[in-house]
C-alpha cells in the first residue's frame, strides 16, 4: 500500500503542551496534507504543503516536510481540550494519472484538560 | 463546512440486500470520492469520479458499483450487501484534482446484519 503512516498511533498530553505527530511516506510526491477527523465526523483539511517546500504554518500548526526522508511532522502548540481528534496525513503521490490522495491509519491524539 | 450531504446518515440493512449511498455537493467540484473508515485499515478509496459519467476504481472497489449522471451527485450501490461491509462511508470532494484538498461529508453509518 501507497498510504502515508502516522506516528505514534495514540497520543496523550496535557492542555497547554505541545503535541508532534509524524509521517512517513514511499515514493516521490506531488504534496503532502494533514486532516482532523473528531469522533464521528467527517475530515476536516488542515494544511496543505507542497514538495518544494520545507516548512509551512497556519495558526497554532506547524508542518514540516523532508522529501529526502519521505517523512513530514505535523506540531500543534499550546495544545487545547478542542484539539482532541485523529489526524491523518494524506500523501498525494506524483506520475500520471494520480488522482488520488492516500490515507494512513491516523495518530488519536488526546489533550487532557 | 463545504456543501456535502451524505444520505442516509444510518442505515441497517439484511445481508443479500442491495444498498444504495447518495452524495450531494452544491460546489459544483469536479471530482468526487467514496471512501469507506473502519479500525484498523484508516480510510480506504473504494471509487472516484473525475467528471459526469466518469469514474474508476479505487483499492476495496469488490462489491461496489458507483454512477454519476449529474455533476452534483455521485451513488454509491452495494449490490449484494455482506457483513463485511458494514462500516462508515465517507463521500469527498475536490475541485481541480485528486491531489489537491479534499472536502469531506458527514459520513454514512452501515451496518449489514
Amino acid at each position: 500500500s501507497q498510504q502515508g503512516e502516522e506516528d505514534p498511533q495514540a497520543l496523550s498530553i496535557q492542555e497547554g503542551e505541545n503535541a508532534t505527530m509524524n509521517c512517513s511516506y514511499k515514493t516521490s510526491i506531488n504534496n503532502l496534507q494533514w486532516y482532523r477527523q473528531n469522533s464521528g465526523r467527517g475530515l476536516v483539511h488542515l494544511i496543505l504543503i507542497r514538495s518544494n517546500e520545507r516548512e509551512k504554518h497556519s495558526g497554532r500548526l506547524r508542518v514540516t516536510l523532508d522529501t529526502s526522508k519521505k517523512s513530514s511532522s505535523l506540531l500543534i502548540t499550546a495544545s487545547r481540550a478542542a484539539d482532541t481528534a485523529s489526524y491523518f496525513c494524506a500523501p498525494a503521490y506524483s506520475g500520471a494519472g494520480s488522482y488520488q490522495l492516500t490515507f494512513g491509519k491516523g495518530t488519536k491524539l488526546s489533550v487532557i484538560p | 463546512d463545504a456543501g456535502i450531504t451524505q444520505s442516509p446518515r444510518h442505515k441497517v440493512t439484511e445481508t443479500g440486500t442491495p444498498v444504495t449511498l447518495r452524495c450531494h455537493q452544491t460546489e459544483n467540484h469536479r471530482y468526487m470520492y467514496w471512501y469507506r473508515q473502519d479500525p484498523g485499515h484508516g480510510l480506504r478509496l473504494i471509487h472516484y469520479s473525475y467528471g459526469v459519467k466518469d469514474t474508476d476504481k479505487g483499492e476495496v472497489s469488490d462489491g461496489y458499483s458507483v454512477s454519476r449522471s449529474k455533476t452534483e451527485d455521485f451513488l454509491l450501490t452495494l449490490e449484494s450487501a455482506t457483513s463485511s461491509q458494514t462500516s462508515v462511508y465517507f463521500c469527498a470532494i475536490s475541485e481541480t484534482s485528486g491531489r489537491e484538498t479534499q472536502y469531506f461529508g458527514p459520513g454514512t453509518r452501515l451496518l449489514v446484519l
